[in-house]
């Protein structure tokens, strides 16, 4: 069976510090891959989407940045943290598009 | 950017009461999904209806999509203390290669 994993589930970072998190999935090949950010209380913003390596789409032009060195391997970075990047990040995957996707358990990220 | 949106923000009910929300979207798709959301938990998905369907039924859920309004709905029947969390829309566009567009969402709280 198919499972995400995404770490690390909570991530205290100071203004400034680059930030490094990631997402694997196992049980699948080349999957579509997601990076969404969640604000408290609000919905998700899609921030990048891989549909195989060294294919990325950027949605929102910010300060972050993604990667995807192996086919299930996502991680989403930032050389320098901002305030207003503090939130909650998923990682997704799905088998292609028009299918359901499956959720990581989530970051919280909080930049002081 | 966010496709859909839901309606109400904020749902307060009974257990036993149905508890009805939908969603708008704003551009052709070809299908539309509803995900449900434990507080500061990842996504889980609950139904997919393809954009030539009407109505799906799973369980306890109901779900129309009216394409000529651009719209959907979740019905959730005979609620329970446990379906409280956050439900979500997300949208599958026609243009290939593109990502699930999710909505603001819907709080939904049952109390017993």
């Amino acid at each position: 069976s198919q499972t995400i994993h995404q770490w690390p589930a909570t991530l205290v970072q100071p203004v400034g510090s680059p930030l490094s998190l990631e997402c694997t999935v196992e049980g699948t090949s080349n999957p579509n891959l997601y990076w969404y950010r969640q604000a408290a209380g609000r919905g998700l913003q899609l921030l990048f989407y891989s549909i195989g390596i060294d294919q990325i789409s950027s949605e929102v032009p910010q300060n972050l940045s993604a990667s995807r060195p192996q086919d299930r391997q996502f991680i989403l970075s930032s050389k320098k943290l901002l305030l207003s990047d503090s939130g909650f990040y998923l990682c997704a995957w799905r088998k292609t598009m028009n299918t359901e996707a499956f959720f990581g358990q989530g970051t919280r990220l909080t930049v002081v | 950017s966010q496709q859909g949106e839901e309606d109400p923000q904020a749902l307060s009910i009974q257990e036993g009461e149905n508890a009805t929300m939908n969603c708008s979207y704003k551009t052709s798709i070809n299908n539309l999904q509803w995900y449900r959301q434990n507080s500061g938990r990842g996504l889980v998905h609950l139904i997919l209806i393809r954009s030539n369907e009407r109505e799906k039924h799973s369980g306890r859920l109901r779900v129309t999509l009216d394409t000529s309004k651009k719209s959907s709905s979740l019905l959730i029947t005979a609620s329970r203390a446990a379906d409280t969390a956050s439900y979500f829309c997300a949208t599958d566009g026609q243009q290939a290669g593109t990502a699930l567009i999710f909505g603001k969402g819907t709080t939904l709280s049952v109390s017993s």
